[in-house]
């Protein structure tokens, strides 16, 4: 049984840089079998995949065509965690961000956070 | 790329069944059998109720059934009941090593 939580800020001001971070119980971010991700649910754009990191043999991740080149999601295997960064934030970035499981040919959600909002506003 | 294709909303009586379907394209839910459906209840976290098209997780009722043909797939509730009404999203994995939302539906039990 995976469990997620996270925790960040609930504000972030226009063009700043959005943090959360999601620690991990019941896996490890290492796991050559697991895949950890950043989702987010606003009333205009509904669900939202942003991207995910994982360990298969080295690190890599993929992201999110919308958020692509102001995104990175990084592991901390000291902590057993892992973090969403979202550089030069809008309004437009105000929602409930999720972290979530998923894995090697598992590519489904089971396992969520308990979700965060974050609004952008000054 | 844009967000699969869901019904905004839909209803059914007590007993009923209702189906929702997920149109997306041949880079998504066509290419693949990693669609699944989650239910979210306002201000709840989504739950995954059906993975790989039609596969139900533990603990879900086979009331929820899943199905794709071509680039749409479809969840279909049967028997609806009032616990029934809530949000359903679908989700697809695309050729691009991506995840693909739908919109959502909201269903109602009327």
């Amino acid at each position: 049984q995976v469990q997620l939580q996270q925790s960040g800020p609930g504000l972030v001001k226009p063009s700043q840089t959005l943090s959360l971070t999601c620690a991990i119980s019941g896996d490890s971010v290492s796991s050559n079998t697991a895949a950890w991700n950043w989702i987010r649910q606003s009333p205009s754009r509904g669900l939202e995949w942003l991207g995910r990191t994982y360990y298969r043999s080295k690190w890599d991740s993929d992201y999110a065509v919308s958020v692509q080149g102001r995104i990175t999601i990084t592991p901390d295997t000291s902590k057993n965690q892992f973090s969403l960064q979202l550089n030069s934030v809008t309004p437009e970035d105000t929602a409930v961000y999720y972290c979530s499981h998923s894995g090697y040919f598992v590519e489904y959600f089971k396992y969520w956070g308990q979700g965060s909002l974050v609004i952008v506003s000054s | 790329q844009s967000a699969l294709t869901q019904p905004a909303s839909v209803s059914g009586s007590p007993g009923q069944s209702i189906t929702i379907s997920c149109t997306g394209t041949s880079s998504d839910v066509g290419a693949h059998n990693y669609v699944s459906w989650y239910q979210q209840y306002p201000g709840k976290v989504p739950k995954l109720m059906i993975y790989d098209v039609s596969h139900r997780p533990s603990g879900v009722s086979n009331r929820f059934s899943g199905s794709k043909s071509g680039n749409t797939a479809s969840l279909t509730i049967s028997g609806l009941q009032a616990e029934d009404e809530a949000d359903y999203h679908c989700a697809s994995y695309t050729t691009s090593r991506t995840i693909m939302f739908g919109g959502g539906t909201k269903l109602t039990v009327l």
